[in-house]
């Protein structure tokens, strides 16, 4: 069975980083280029970053771009979103998902909650 | 950015009844464009992608259609699990984008 399984969420202050992570089993992680999407408390979801297959390609949301890095390691079946100078409207339930058997994604974790307030 | 407007924002109905729900889309996007639904408390599940293309394992009463800037997706007999909120996503450029969502009630 896939699993993709999210942590490292927490509550920090404004300004603040913090490091998510997402692991990958049951399927061949360096096949597929990997997603997180983040969902506000209440609202809809909005896609945040991905990142390719090897690693070599990336891109980001317009309110990602230049705070957030994704990255990833194969070898440990891990995805990573490095979050720097939060601010509060980046409070959201981040999803890792991926596109497996279908044109869009269809495999998603449960998500990690980061909460960004003094 | 393009940006999808979906339609109507909620809309009650009946288990049995037929509903149509519309994305469109800011720009022309071709057939790059994904369905979900959501219930509360889970992530997003895939029902179409490619506009038309049932998703592995989705029943055959979910049906979408469209190209360029207009998108539908139908639901031709409501279940009792069908009443959550559905989403549009498009893939044609970055950044992705989701539509604001139609909140399905009974």
């Amino acid at each position: 069975e896939v699993q993709l399984v999210e942590s490292g969420g927490a509550a920090v202050q404004p300004g603040g980083s913090l490091k998510l992570s997402c692991v990958a089993s049951g399927l061949n992680f360096d096949h597929y280029t990997m997603h997180w999407v983040r969902q506000p408390p209440g609202k809809g979801p909005e896609w945040v970053s991905l990142i390719s297959w090897d690693g070599g390609s990336t891109e980001y949301a317009d309110s990602a771009e230049g705070r957030f890095t994704i990255s990833r390691d194969n070898n440990k079946n891990s995805l990573y979103l490095q979050l720097r100078s939060l601010r509060s409207e980046d409070t959201a339930l981040y999803y890792c998902a991926l596109r497996k058997d279908n044109d869009a994604l269809d495999i998603w974790g449960q998500g990690t909650m980061v909460t960004v307030s003094s | 950015a393009t940006q999808l407007t979906q339609s109507p924002s909620s809309l009650s109905a009946s288990v049995g009844d037929r509903v149509t729900l519309t994305c469109r889309a800011s720009q022309a996007i071709r057939s790059a464009l994904a369905w979900y639904l959501q219930r509360p408390g889970g992530p997003p599940q895939l029902l179409i992608s490619d506009a038309s293309t049932l998703a592995t394992g989705v029943p055959s009463r979910f049906s979408g259609s469209g190209s360029g800037t207009d998108f539908t997706l139908t639901i031709s007999s409501l279940q009792p699990e069908d009443f959550a909120t559905y989403y549009c996503q498009q893939f044609n450029s970055y950044p992705i984008t989701f539509g604001q969502g139609t909140r399905l009630e009974i």
